[in-house]
Parts: C-alpha cells; sequence; structure tokens
C-alpha cells in the first residue's frame, strides 16, 4: 500500500533555530501534499497545501514567511520552521496521496514530527 | 463555511456494546466523507469513505444528506477498538484536502 515517510519524528532544539522536516511518498507519486499540525489532546489543523513545482497555499492565520514549504519533487515535500520559538512546539504531521486524474483519493499519513523548542 | 463536528471527546463502552461515534458537517455541496482512526502509538489511518459503502473492522458509516451527519457505528465493540476516530470532510476537486473533527477517543473496556 501506499506509505507516507516523515523525518525526523522527534525534534528538540533551541529557540531561534530553523528546522526542516522531511515528507516522502515511497512507493508512488505526489503532485500535492499537505501539511497539519496537531496541538495536545486535539484535531489536526491544515497548515497548507503543498504543490510540486510551484507556491504552497497556504490556509488562512498560517505565516508563510514561518513556516516555508518546497515540494521539489512528486516524492519529497519539506516544511522549515523557520526561527522555531517554543509556541511553534507541537505535531506536524504530512500526507499524501497518489496522482489520480478526477478522482478524489484518500490521504495517507506519515507518522508525524514533535517538534520541542526550549 | 466547511466545518466538521466530533460532539464527544471521549466515549466509554463496555465490550459487546453497540458503538456509535457522531460526526456532523457543514459544507456547501456534495462532500466527500472519511473516517480516520489513530491506534495508539501509530499514524492516522483510513478507516473508511462514505463512497466505498463497506464495512471495515465491523465498523459503518451512512451518510445521511437530510441530517448532514455521517455517524460510525459498530454493533459490538472489541477492546482492539479503543482508538482516537477522526471524522473528515473533502471538498469535491480540491486535491485531497481534509477538513477534521476534533476527534473522539473510544474506550472499550473488558
Amino acid at each position: 500500500g501506499a506509505v507516507v515517510s516523515q523525518h525526523p519524528s522527534w525534534v528538540i532544539c533551541k529557540s531561534g533555530t530553523s528546522v526542516k522536516i522531511e515528507c516522502r511518498s515511497l512507493d508512488f507519486q505526489a503532485t500535492t501534499m499537505f501539511w497539519y499540525r496537531q496541538f495536545p489532546k486535539q484535531s489536526l489543523m491544515l497548515m497548507a497545501t503543498s504543490n510540486e513545482g510551484s507556491k504552497a497555499t497556504y490556509e488562512q492565520g498560517v505565516e508563510k514567511d514561518k513556516f516555508l514549504i518546497n515540494h521539489a519533487s512528486l516524492t519529497l515535500s519539506t516544511l522549515t520552521v523557520t526561527s522555531a520559538h517554543p509556541e511553534d512546539s507541537s505535531f506536524y504531521i504530512c500526507s499524501a496521496s497518489p496522482n489520480r486524474v478526477n478522482s478524489n483519493q484518500p490521504q495517507h499519513f506519515g507518522d508525524g514530527t514533535r517538534l520541542s523548542i526550549l | 463555511a466547511q466545518r466538521v463536528t466530533q460532539p464527544e471527546k471521549l466515549l466509554s463502552v463496555f465490550k459487546g456494546a453497540p458503538v456509535e461515534l457522531k460526526c456532523n458537517y457543514s459544507y456547501s455541496g456534495s462532500p466527500e466523507l472519511f473516517w480516520y482512526v489513530q491506534y495508539s502509538r501509530q499514524r492516522l489511518q483510513l478507516l473508511l469513505r462514505h463512497i466505498s459503502r463497506e464495512s471495515i473492522k465491523g465498523f459503518t458509516a451512512d451518510l445521511n444528506k437530510g441530517e448532514t451527519s455521517f455517524h460510525l457505528k459498530k454493533p459490538f465493540a472489541q477492546e482492539e477498538d479503543s482508538a482516537m476516530y477522526y471524522c473528515a470532510l473533502s471538498g469535491y476537486n480540491q486535491g485531497g484536502k481534509l477538513i477534521f473533527g476534533q476527534g473522539t477517543e473510544l474506550s472499550v473496556k473488558p
């Protein structure tokens, strides 16, 4: 089945550091990937849609200069949290689905990345 | 506005009891509805989607457009069903973008 790999699974770093999180589709190509954020005991909140070869589309209230997204290939999207601060500490999850024409394919999720900013 | 509402944060039942996890949605159009499940220390995974109209692990969900609901049901709960359940909505031609409900934690006691 379709597998999405996310790396790293856990990051602890100092305030002011930039952190890059990778999301890979291992056995399929994905033109579009999604990045979500999840606070403890809360739901997943869509942050942005990552589009291969073009700019990401950000949801309202998400700072694009804070959360840089790059989707350079059909199997890799990266989320960089720039100059991270404690309030950016959260669980970040990506998802992707195989490219299909005229079809709304279900999403496959990565394991998530727990980011802790000290 | 697009919205998914799961009114119960926690649902606790005994093994063998029926289970119903509620989900209501708001969407101006014909959405696609999903149930995702997250077992302890595992990734989110698809449980079922309304267009498939199938039963997975004994769970079923019927889309009721009149009541804008997509409740998840199982006649006899098992301990291994204990998990977080998320109802999600995707609009037509939105490329798979999902709007999630708040999630319901199901606890099945022996």
